[in-house]
């Protein structure tokens, strides 16, 4: 167990619909990344946050969108979804720079989309 | 980050160690080579990481070659439950996001 959670673990939809995945990190992390995983593309990094603000962007579509909370979970919200969308979708977390083992990234479960 | 190369994938008898070598010939000087695994479909699983020197703690040892340009990860003795998909990750650390190649299937066999 990583200690990061990740809601729901198994997410089903049509197309054109609207998702939210949410994500817990580790008591203490102040950075989350969103990585996507599916069949042809492997994993890929979507999208980072540190501390409430966006650090970083990967390939991530313009019809997706994350957000950082004050309480530090982060949510990533897919819309007008499409049946490529389908994949595992990870979150991690890891610690502020200084600490030790900082900069490792520690995964949660996923979250496991089909859009149908 | 640095390009890195792996072996698609390879077999390992239980009990056996098992050598997951890996190439970044051109990793810069302050880029570190990190190892994750992912056990089916779980999330990626952090291992080991080294700038120079050989590390070791109680998952594995990382050998990193003199000049840099290729490392091995080393699982002493093999068990049914290392069978996973290995990356190798040359990147800054506190940098930032891990770029996923293919990564090499190990497959422990008993």
């Amino acid at each position: 167990d990583s200690g990061v959670t990740q809601t729901p673990k198994h997410l089903i939809t049509a197309t054109g619909q609207r998702v939210t995945l949410r994500c817990s990190p580790r008591s203490g992390d102040l950075s989350v990344y969103w990585y996507q995983q599916s069949l042809d593309q492997g994993l890929q990094f979507l999208i980072q946050y540190y501390n409430g603000e966006e650090r970083a962007k990967g390939n991530i579509l313009e019809r997706f969108s994350a957000q950082q909370f004050p309480d530090l979970h982060s949510e990533l919200n897919l819309s007008s979804l499409e049946l490529g969308d389908s994949a595992l979708y990870f979150c991690a977390s890891s610690p502020p720079a200084g600490l030790a083992a900082a900069d490792t990234q520690y995964f949660g479960p996923g979250t496991r989309l089909t859009v149908l | 980050d640095a390009k890195t190369t792996q072996p698609t994938s390879m077999d390992c008898a239980e009990g056996r160690a098992a050598n997951l070598p890996c190439n970044h010939s051109t990793i810069s000087g302050n880029e570190y080579v990190y190892w994750y695994r992912q056990i089916h479909s779980q999330g990626p699983q952090y291992i080991i990481h080294g700038l120079k020197n050989n590390e070791t703690n109680e998952m594995a040892s990382l050998i990193i070659t003199e000049d840099r340009k290729s490392s091995t990860l080393i699982l002493p003795h093999a068990t049914l439950r290392d069978t996973a998909v290995y990356y190798c990750i040359a990147r800054m650390e506190y940098g930032n996001k891990l770029v996923f190649g293919a990564g090499t299937i190990l497959r422990v066999k008993s």
